[in-house]
């Protein structure tokens, strides 16, 4: 499967406290990309870094990309309740928009 | 903008009946994408096209699976006969041609009894 893996599957934090989660691929990408799921809600996307690019910034989020290691991290930092959500990572293995996500890590920040 | 416009929200069938999904893309996307969530599979692409034309229909489950996109603002996902399988969570979402972000749309939850 060219699908992603996502580590961890759950992660539960404190208002305020970092979140971490991983992704890891089996081919070379174009471009590696993030997205949000709320509950009963379609996805959101995040942020995009392309396989030339090795960390990009958007707010409080941050993603690194190492494509020696095939992987990718989204670091949400000074996490708020409102940040409760499943995160996915996409490739783009093809430049035709064609997409393979990940299985998710469902993400719950306590008040 | 409206977004990505999905319809019917929520549907329960029987099994062996016909079920139409639809999807009105974002206006100026041509790239549209189906796909299906379910707990234990995950998110799958179906299908997808560009410019009105089927692309890569690879995830499509099987010959009971069919989608068409006629025009550049509506496409639709049907499933004849449906199974209880066939029970997910089905969205949309569309794109700007060279633009690698999708949009997705608020999704179908589908029921077959």
């Amino acid at each position: 499967s060219q699908q992603g893996e996502e580590d961890p599957q759950a992660l539960s934090i404190q208002e305020g406290e970092n979140a971490t989660m991983n992704c890891s691929y089996k081919t070379s990408i174009n471009n590696l990309q993030w997205y949000r799921q709320n509950s009963g809600r379609g996805l959101v996307h995040l942020i995009l870094i392309r396989s030339n690019e090795r960390e990009k910034h958007s707010g409080r989020l941050r993603v690194t990309l190492d494509t020696s290691k095939k992987s990718s991290s989204l670091l949400i930092t000074a996490s708020r309740a409102a940040d409760t959500a499943s995160y996915f990572c996409a490739t783009d293995y093809n430049q035709g928009g064609k997409l393979i996500f990940g299985q998710g890590t469902e993400l719950s920040v306590k008040p | 903008d409206a977004g990505v416009i999905q319809s019917p929200r929520h549907e329960v069938t029987e099994m062996g009946q016909e079920v139409t999904l639809r999807c009105k893309p974002i206006s100026g996307h041509n790239s549209l994408f189906w796909y299906r969530q379910t707990m234990m599979r995950g998110l799958e692409l179906l299908i997808y096209f560009n410019n009105n034309v089927p692309i890569d229909d690879s995830g499509m489950p099987e010959d009971r699976f069919s989608a068409k996109m006629p025009n550049a603002s509506f496409s639709t996902l049907k499933i004849q006969p449906s199974e209880p399988r066939d029970s997910a969570v089905y969205f949309c979402a569309s794109s700007l041609s060279g633009v690698e972000t999708q949009y997705f749309g608020p999704g179908t939850r589908l029921l077959v009894l």
